[in-house]
């Protein structure tokens, strides 16, 4: 079946510093690739997605391009803020899934530091 | 902007007892879901549903679970005789979801139920 997995946290961060949170997936068919972020107390929100091979996403300085022949997608920032501490989820949905569920990976907390 | 919202918040409950959370999905949207999040664990799914009726669901949605759409706004997730294991963050979500289009799921904010 569909799995995610992701590098495991909490990551610890000083402001500005540069961002990696690995993703590496395993589906069949084509899967839609997406990073989804968890505020403390909040629900979680789309950050950006990438639904075929090479393309990139972008949100808010965050970027992830979806490498099909490593079956990764991994986040980066180059310059974290404190207000970027969070969890990071990596997620999948197989277009051959009725109602394109998501799976979820295991989550990274980020933590910047000032 | 549309949004998914769910209540209520937080919902405290007695082991064996009944309770329904509830879900209004994006007005146009046309696939609903239950997912969960055991504190500190990955987020799980649990169902979708799709023209009144279940599309999928994971093992974790057993006979104590159901999933309802009362009306033409709302959403239901039901747990019949609740257990200590059902304490958990539920989140509801709903998507445009067609084959080989846009299958982003909007998230609303997740009630959490505490069961004592």
């Amino acid at each position: 079946g569909d799995s995610v997995t992701q590098m495991e946290g909490p990551v610890t961060l000083s402001e500005e510093a540069f961002l990696t949170i690995n993703c590496t997936y395993t589906a069949t068919g084509y899967p839609s690739l997406f990073w989804y972020v968890q505020y403390p107390g909040e629900g979680l929100q789309l950050l950006l997605k990438a639904t075929k091979a090479d393309d990139k996403g972008s949100n808010k300085g965050f970027e992830a391009t979806y490498r099909k022949e490593t079956t990764s997608f991994h986040l980066e920032k180059g310059s974290v803020q404190v207000s970027d501490s969070a969890v990071y989820f990596c997620a999948l949905s197989d277009r051959g899934n009725a109602g394109n569920m998501l799976t979820f990976g295991g989550g990274t907390r980020l933590m910047v530091k000032p | 902007e549309p949004e998914v919202t769910q209540t209520p918040s937080h919902q405290v409950t007695q082991m064996g007892q009944e309770v329904i959370l509830r879900c209004v999905p994006i007005s146009n949207h046309l696939y609903f879901y239950w997912y969960r999040q055991i504190l500190g664990q990955k987020v799980e799914f649990l169902v979708s549903f799709y023209n009144n009726e279940i599309s999928e669901k994971s093992e974790i949605f057993d006979d104590q679970f159901s999933v309802e759409r009362p009306d033409g706004s709302n959403f239901t997730l039901k747990i019949r005789s609740t257990k200590l294991e059902d304490s958990a963050m539920y989140f509801c979500a709903s998507s445009d979801a067609r084959t080989g289009m846009n299958t982003e799921a909007f998230f609303g904010q997740g009630t959490r139920l505490t069961v004592v």
